[in-house]
């Protein structure tokens, strides 16, 4: 199994802000590496794929870097929609995915 | 549009088979692009796969649920299933089913609402 660690698992930050958001593989996933944003009650939705492009629709405050088992998700200039939880997820081992355990990002 | 959507029973007893089945609309789910997987969430807590299959109906499953998964593939219905055996209250949990896309290195791009499936007696 490929685990898949966040950090951290709770951030606060102010509308306005720039906050950043890790995610490290247990082995190297080359760019096959997903991020994804829940809010309540919702199904997840899918932000960034391959490490590092944006999802048809997203918002270009989103954006993601990294490669090989380090990962970061960057959100700038926070806006109130923003908040809610995000979570990475590998599939490098295509048909059997793992996520990352959730960083949810409060309004301080 | 691709549109998925869940169904089943809200309520499953302990130590009986959770149920539950997808409905892909706006297109076949027979196309040679496309897994299609269920992912659950308990309350309160992350994400975790559960399987996935390929329109050629070859599967794979979370090593953790191997033993009690079965997902299975309707293409006459446009439907896919997960069958998950011998539940306790730990199975409680919102069950998605999602499309993992080939063309976007196999990211999850379309998702179903989710269905909250309780185990309880």
């Amino acid at each position: 199994d490929i685990q898949m660690t966040q950090s951290p698992s709770s951030l606060s930050a102010s509308v306005g802000d720039r906050v950043t958001i890790t995610c490290r593989a247990s082995q190297s996933i080359y760019n096959y590496l997903n991020w994804y944003q829940q809010k309540p009650g919702k199904a997840p939705k899918l932000l960034i794929y391959g490490a590092s492009s944006l999802q048809n629709g997203v918002s270009s405050r989103f954006s993601g870097s990294g490669s090989g088992t380090d990962f970061a998700l960057t959100i700038s200039n926070l806006q109130p929609e923003d908040f809610a939880t995000y979570y990475c997820q590998q599939s490098y081992n295509n048909p059997l995915y793992s996520f990352g355990q959730g960083t949810n990002l409060d309004l301080k | 549009q691709l549109h998925l959507q869940e169904s089943g029973p809200g309520l499953v007893k302990p130590s009986e088979t959770l149920s539950l089945t997808c409905t892909v609309s706006g297109g076949p789910i027979g196309s040679s692009s496309y897994y299609w997987g269920w992912i659950r969430q308990p309350p309160g807590k992350g994400l975790e796969w559960i399987g996935s299959i390929y329109y050629s109906g070859s599967t794979s499953y979370s090593p953790s649920l191997q033993s009690r998964v079965t997902i299975s593939v309707d293409r006459s219905k446009n439907q896919f299933s997960l069958k998950l055996s011998s539940v306790t209250v730990a199975d409680t949990a919102v069950y998605y089913c999602a499309r993992p896309s080939s063309f976007l290195n196999y990211a999850l791009d379309v998702w179903g609402q989710g269905t909250a499936v309780t185990v309880s007696s």
